[in-house]
């Protein structure tokens, strides 16, 4: 069945590196996908998309990588400040009639270290 | 910047009253989403709505739960009797388009039922 999920529940970061947190998405026919920030006691907060016909996108310091062959996609954070600190999702659009369900991943919780 | 906003912040009930949780969309949005976020999992589906009509729900969203839009800028989310494993965080969004459309989130209300 169609699901959204996370490699690893917590990555830990130094101040300044780069992070990276994957997603890996079961249903070959979706075509949209979201990262979204969640910091404590918010709502998720848009941080960039990907259609299904990009391979990558680039943001304000990150970056979205999309691999259709192994139905896996990745949110790389750039220079990693003290505020990126929070829960990182991965959502899928629903197609047809489930057009405007967001299917949310478990969440990568990103920690910055100074 | 236009963002979602939710009243009230948190709602304490006993368990079988009624809750009402009201939001107010972006103004020009059409499409209006509830999720709800149980404690430490991730973002689950509720409802869309569209053109004063729900669109699609989930399996969580039962008879207890109803949705309405009473005039041109709130969105309320009732539960008619509420349940200890109501207690979550819930999030209403809302979308200008749909399909391939960013859904913004609101900064929820957290209910907790006693």
């Amino acid at each position: 069945g169609e699901s959204v999920g996370l490699h690893l529940p917590t990555l830990s970061v130094q101040e300044g590196d780069n992070s990276i947190i994957n997603c890996a998405y079961s249903n070959s026919a979706s075509d949209y996908f979201i990262w979204y920030k969640q910091e404590s006691g918010k709502g998720p907060q848009f941080i960039i998309d990907i259609r299904s016909n990009m391979d990558k996108r680039q943001g304000q310091r990150v970056t979205v990588l999309l691999n259709k062959t192994v139905k896996h996609l990745s949110l790389q954070i750039a220079a990693t400040q003290p505020g990126d600190s929070a829960v990182y999702f991965c959502a899928e659009k629903g197609q047809g009639d489930s057009w405007g369900k967001l299917q949310f991943g478990a969440g990568t919780q990103v920690v910055v270290t100074p | 910047e236009p963002e979602v906003t939710q009243t009230p912040s948190h709602q304490v009930t006993q368990m079988g009253q009624e809750v009402i949780l009201r939001c107010v969309p972006i103004s020009n949005h059409l499409y209006f989403y509830w999720y709800r976020q149980i404690l430490g999992q991730k973002v689950e589906f509720l409802v869309s709505f569209y053109n004063n009509e729900i669109s699609e729900k989930s399996e969580i969203f039962d008879d207890q739960f109803s949705v309405e839009r009473p005039d041109g800028s709130n969105f309320t989310l009732k539960i008619r009797s509420t349940k200890l494993e109501d207690s979550a965080m819930y999030f209403c969004a809302s979308s200008n388009q749909r399909g391939l459309d960013t859904q913004y989130f609101g900064p929820g209300t957290r209910l907790t039922v006693l």
